[in-house]
């Protein structure tokens, strides 16, 4: 079964320091990449995604990932956190081939961030 | 445009009692998305479609459970009965087709 892998359940950090959060998925064929951001108490808002082209992709607040097609990974990083990116983070795979739009979710990484 | 809309934002309710959450896609997208999040099973698919038609339902977790989708601007996820143990937050999604999904705000339940 199709199925996505974010091995760190729980990030603590300081301000400055730098992230990366592990994505990997589980299909052979193509796939649409993404990361979406939970502020608490809000709704998941998309960070960044990957179609096809240049396998490091920028998405919003200083955010990027890299997708690196033979460890089937899409990790998240950015140089320098900021307290208020206190959320969790979602990475997500939808595979191109099944004529689907489904979403496949992994179970999130929590991430705080100490002043 | 206003983005996935969702009503009610909270719903208290007592067990035994019957609950609609509606969404509102945003205006264009081809796919609707019925999500349920809690602390213990992290976010959950209930059910998809595609051009207002259920292409996935193997998420409902029981017949309690029912979502329509009567034309492309409207949906309802009903409850009946509800239980405690549905208490979670439901969030609708809405994507064009093959493309990122845009969540809605969503209702978060209590079932007393």
């Amino acid at each position: 079964a199709q199925s996505v892998s974010q091995h760190n359940h729980h990030v603590i950090l300081s301000e400055a320091a730098s992230l990366e959060l592990g994505c990997n998925y589980s299909y052979g064929g193509t796939v649409n990449l993404f990361w979406y951001v939970q502020y608490p108490g809000q709704h998941l808002q998309l960070l960044l995604k990957y179609f096809s082209g240049d396998p490091l992709v920028k998405g919003i607040k200083g955010f990027e990932a890299e997708f690196i097609k033979s460890k089937f990974s899409f990790n998240l990083r950015k140089p320098s956190v900021q307290w208020s990116d206190t959320a969790e983070y979602f990475c997500a795979v939808n595979p191109t081939l099944g004529n689907t739009d489904k979403l496949i979710f992994g179970t999130g990484t929590r991430l705080q961030v100490f002043p | 445009d206003a983005g996935v809309i969702q009503s009610p934002r909270h719903e208290v309710t007592e067990m035994g009692q019957e609950v609609t959450l509606r969404c509102k896609p945003i205006s264009g997208h081809n796919s609707l998305f019925w999500y349920r999040q809690t602390m213990m099973r992290g976010l959950e698919l209930l059910i998809y479609f595609n051009n207002n038609v259920p292409i996935d339902d193997s998420g409902m977790p029981e017949d309690r459970f029912s979502a329509k989708m009567p034309n492309a601007s409207f949906s309802t996820l009903k409850i009946q009965p509800s239980e405690p143990r549905d208490s979670a937050v439901y969030f609708c999604a809405s994507s064009p087709l093959y493309n990122e999904q845009f969540f809605g705000p969503g209702t978060r339940l209590t079932v007393l």
